[in-house]
């Protein structure tokens, strides 16, 4: 989706290890946001950021961590992943907090 | 805890006809929603939103109808084509939360048949 880039698109990883999911916008977005999709169920809240500097947890935050130490980017790390965060990553960005998301295309991760 | 959900996991229509695709919420605190679409491997993407001081709204073959006594919001797709086969969700900002985040529903599959 334009302005909303994330990466990588694909990964695996073994149970125990570590990685960092980016994400990118060109929009100068205050609001950042991480959500997952798992099958035949919405997408849920992970983390999210009102602004550079700031980080605040969603719905379902344990197992994960976040920065947002630029306002373009707004970072998703696994510190150990397990198989439960099997799923499908999202990021989205909006202006004011108010209004419709621009999301990203997804990063779809498997912990084996 | 209070959800924003669906009544149909699946909607098949012909082509042409006219969709309806319904929500259910239960937080009379939510003043805020939004209907997007989602295609197989891609980000959701925004179609309409409407606020909790309307009833209706209208887009490009769209319309979001918002009952609050029922705590009820439809999207209308009018003249459905194949291109509209996606899975739609409805999303709720929860004005209660002191979070400025949407909450989504499970989501609609729409398929349109030729």
């Amino acid at each position: 989706n334009a302005g909303v880039t994330q990466t990588p698109k694909f990964r695996v990883l073994k149970t125990g290890q570590s990685m960092t999911l980016l994400c990118a916008q060109d929009m100068n977005h205050e609001y950042m946001y991480w959500y997952r999709q798992d099958p035949g169920m919405g997408l849920r809240l992970i983390h999210y950021s009102v602004g550079e500097g700031t980080t605040a947890k969603g719905e379902v935050p344990d197992g994960y961590n976040v920065s947002r130490l630029k306002k373009q980017n707004f970072l998703l790390g696994l510190e150990s992943a397990a198989p439960s965060q099997t799923s499908v990553y999202f990021c989205a960005t909006d202006q004011t907090g108010e209004y419709g998301y621009t999301f990203g295309s997804g990063t779809r991760l498997t912990v084996v | 805890g209070e959800n924003v959900g669906l009544h149909l996991p699946t909607l098949s229509v012909q082509e042409g006809d006219n969709s309806i695709i319904n929500c259910a919420y239960s937080n009379s605190a939510s003043d805020y929603f939004i209907w997007y679409k989602q295609e197989s491997g891609k980000g959701p993407q925004f179609i309409i939103d409407i606020r909790s001081n309307m009833d209706k709204r209208q887009g490009q073959r769209v319309t979001v109808l918002l009952n609050k006594t029922v705590k009820h919001l439809s999207l209308q797709i009018a003249a459905t084509q194949p291109g509209d086969s996606a899975v739609y969700f409805c999303a709720e900002n929860r004005g209660d939360t002191g979070r400025r985040a949407l909450t989504f529903g499970s989501g609609t599959r729409l398929q349109v048949q030729p």
